[in-house]
């Protein structure tokens, strides 16, 4: 079946510096992919989507100058936190569309932590 | 705009016994896709049951079915004979008929009970 891979699963930074996450669809293109943020025992909520080739939708109250996004081409997504603080430890989900548009596929997600 | 409504923080079942997990949604959208999504202690999302709201007939998916019933905005899942594998959250979904806009409820807690 399609795989959507997310890289790193886990990553530790320190405050102040930056962090990228991708998101690989493995086996069909994307032309849409989505970025979710999920805190611990609470739900996802949809930060951003970004399609391939434009610049990523920002959902409201999120920082489109903290959390870059880039869809560079139809198999990858990244999502690069800025300046990280220790607020923005999360655990990060991407998922994508598959061209037909029919199927959406979830990464394994990537937990960030900012110490 | 689409908001899901999951009223049960956490539920516990007997293993082979059936649980029913509700969910609300509130869309104004005419076509769209409702989901029921797992998620193990992995974290892994994993696609449950899939219902396109233009079909009236209820989805089904081996043990895990729905009760759509469009007029209340009304979602829910049954889970007949749980498995302990059953154990996860479990998120009720809403997107727009072309995929976008996926928007999640807060997740019920499902507990099977051996």
């Amino acid at each position: 079946g399609a795989v959507v891979s997310q890289h790193p699963s886990w990553v530790i930074c320190k405050s102040g510096t930056s962090v990228k996450i991708e998101c690989r669809s493995l086996d069909f293109q994307a032309t849409t992919m989505f970025w979710y943020r999920q805190f611990p025992k609470q739900s996802l909520m949809l930060m951003a989507t970004s399609n391939e080739g434009s610049k990523a939708t920002y959902e409201q109250g999120v920082e489109k100058d903290k959390f870059l996004i880039n869809h560079a081409s139809l198999t990858l997504s990244t999502l690069t936190v800025t300046s990280a603080h220790p607020e923005d430890s999360s655990f990060y989900i991407c998922s994508a569309q598959s061209h037909s548009g029919n199927t959406i596929y979830f990464g394994e997600g990537s937990w960030l932590t900012v110490v | 705009a689409q908001t899901v409504t999951q009223s049960q923080p956490e539920m516990s079942v007997q293993e082979a016994e059936t649980v029913t997990l509700s969910c609300t949604y509130d869309t104004s959208e005419s076509n769209y896709y409702l989901f029921w999504y797992k998620q193990p202690p992995s974290r892994q999302m994993i696609l449950v049951i899939r219902q396109e709201a233009y079909k009236q007939q209820n989805a089904t998916e081996n043990r895990f079915s729905v009760n759509f019933q469009k007029a209340a905005k009304s979602f829910s899942l049954k889970i007949s004979d749980s498995q302990l594998g059953d154990t996860a959250m479990y998120f009720c979904a809403s997107a727009t008929y072309n995929n976008n806009d996926m928007r999640f409820g807060a997740g019920t807690r499902l507990t099977v009970k051996p």
